[in-house]
């Protein structure tokens, strides 16, 4: 069974600064996908951003970067230049490839607050 | 940009009672899922759903549930009899398919309170 773990509960930064969310998972499969997905106060999930597991290269799109660590089974996010608007709950998920309907299995999840 | 959209936000029941949840997953998606959050919760799948007919559910997934694509555009979960523990967020996500085309979809999710 695959399992994600989100260590840190909570953490606030101050606008304009760098932030790192961290993420750790367990798996035997060796094509999977990890996700970030991002949740404000009172509105739907949104990705951030994908990792494919056979790709090394880490994702980036925009101010948002992956350090995936596969041996490791380490999958972080960077936020540079937090805004305002990052403030959200930050969740991290795994999805094994496997062919059908791909379910995602999610970490607890984490409160990012981005304070002015 | 489409979404998925989900009614009601909140819904409100007694225990015993059966609950029906709506999705409108977006219009050329595949797959459809659900998932539920029990607060302070991980957020949870509960059910897949492709080509008409389930095609996962996790153990949570007992006989009060059910599933169905009624008219081509909604998606619905039924709990038939609703129980205290039933009480959680539940999500609907739909993807347009998988392996590179995996990105799910989220509504913003029904609050569904037991009492």
């Amino acid at each position: 069974a695959q399992t994600v773990t989100q260590s840190q509960p909570e953490m606030s930064v101050q606008e304009a600064e760098t932030v790192t969310l961290s993420c750790t998972y367990d798996t035997s499969e060796s094509n999977y996908y990890l996700f970030w997905y991002k949740q404000p106060p009172s509105r739907q999930m949104i990705l951030v951003i994908r990792q494919e597991a056979y790709k090394q290269q880490n994702a980036t799109e925009n101010r948002f970067s992956v350090n995936f660590q596969k041996a490791a089974k380490s999958f972080s996010l960077k936020i540079s230049d937090s805004q305002l608007g990052d403030t959200a709950m930050y969740f991290c998920a795994f999805t094994a490839y496997q062919g059908g309907s791909e379910k995602l299995v999610f970490g607890k999840g984490m409160k990012l607050t981005v304070n002015p | 940009e489409p979404e998925v959209t989900q009614t009601p936000s909140h819904q409100v029941t007694q225990m015993g009672q059966e609950v029906i949840l709506r999705c409108v997953p977006i219009s050329n998606h595949l797959y459809f899922y659900w998932y539920r959050q029990i607060l302070g919760q991980k957020v949870e799948f509960l059910v897949s759903f492709y080509n008409n007919e389930i095609s996962e559910k996790s153990e949570i997934f007992d006989d009060q549930f059910s599933v169905e694509r009624p008219d081509g555009s909604n998606f619905t979960l039924k709990i038939r009899s609703t129980k205290l523990e039933d009480s959680a967020m539940y999500f609907c996500a739909s993807s347009r398919g998988n392996g590179r085309s995996n990105i799910q979809y989220f509504g913003a999710g029904t609050r569904l309170s037991v009492l």
